[in-house]
């Protein structure tokens, strides 16, 4: 059974530019959601998505954004991006809270 | 607010047992969470525990809940080199994960 696969793995953009980061989840989760993790703030919640619908959102500013597609694949965006969004993006998927969420690898963004 | 801590480091002689603990404050959470990550990875679950548990065991893994105090921890039996890694507890009440700092544990010969 394929786990959470995202990519690409490491990514290295310049300030002001915008990137887009994939996320397939496990075979029949509908549920994915992004998290941001960095030396600083740590762990903190992006948002989440099932069946293409937004269900939370955490506190980052409105260049974040995310889209969940009909397959359940996910993506995120970052716009204008800051040397402060350099960071390792995790994405998650769940069947559901009792389960847990399974983590993909994450995407390593670098912002120059 | 919610609020997950934990303590930054712990180091322990292969062969011991780890004791990783965390704090939550979030009475409403359901489910909490044990993650490792190794670096340059992503997260890997370990174990997880329903709130109206007290305890749950899986193989070297132990965890134990105190809904009173709020206090969570994870015990890993028979610590070996390659359990050396950052651990994380999480709690969830909705459909998203609060994190601890994460516990950095370096397991010594």
């Amino acid at each position: 059974k394929a786990g959470v696969t995202q990519t690409p793995r490491y990514l290295i953009k310049t300030r002001g530019q915008q990137v887009t980061l994939s996320c397939s989840p496990i075979s029949g989760h509908r549920s994915v959601s992004w998290y941001q993790q960095t030396p600083g703030q740590g762990l903190q919640f992006l948002f989440e998505y099932f069946s293409e619908t937004q269900r939370n959102k955490g506190n980052f500013p409105g260049r974040f954004s995310g889209r969940q597609f009909s397959n359940s694949r996910s993506e995120m965006n970052v716009s204008t991006l800051e040397l402060g969004d350099s960071a390792l993006y995790l994405c998650a998927s769940s069947l559901d809270t009792s389960y847990g969420y399974t983590f993909g690898s994450g995407t390593r963004l670098t912002v120059v | 607010g919610e609020d997950v801590e934990q303590s930054l480091f712990l180091s322990v002689r292969e062969g011991d047992s780890s004791v990783i603990n965390c704090t939550y404050t979030d009475s409403s959470s359901t489910y909490l969470y044990w993650y490792k990550q190794e670096p340059g990875a992503g997260l890997q679950l370990l174990t997880y525990i329903f709130s109206n548990m007290d305890m749950k065991q899986d193989q070297r893994l132990t965890v134990l809940l105190n809904k009173k105090d709020k206090h969570l921890s994870l015990r890993i039996a028979d610590t070996q080199t390659g359990d050396s890694a950052i651990y994380f507890c999480a709690e969830t009440n909705t459909d998203k994960l609060i994190f601890g700092t994460g516990t950095r544990l370096q397991v010594f010969p």
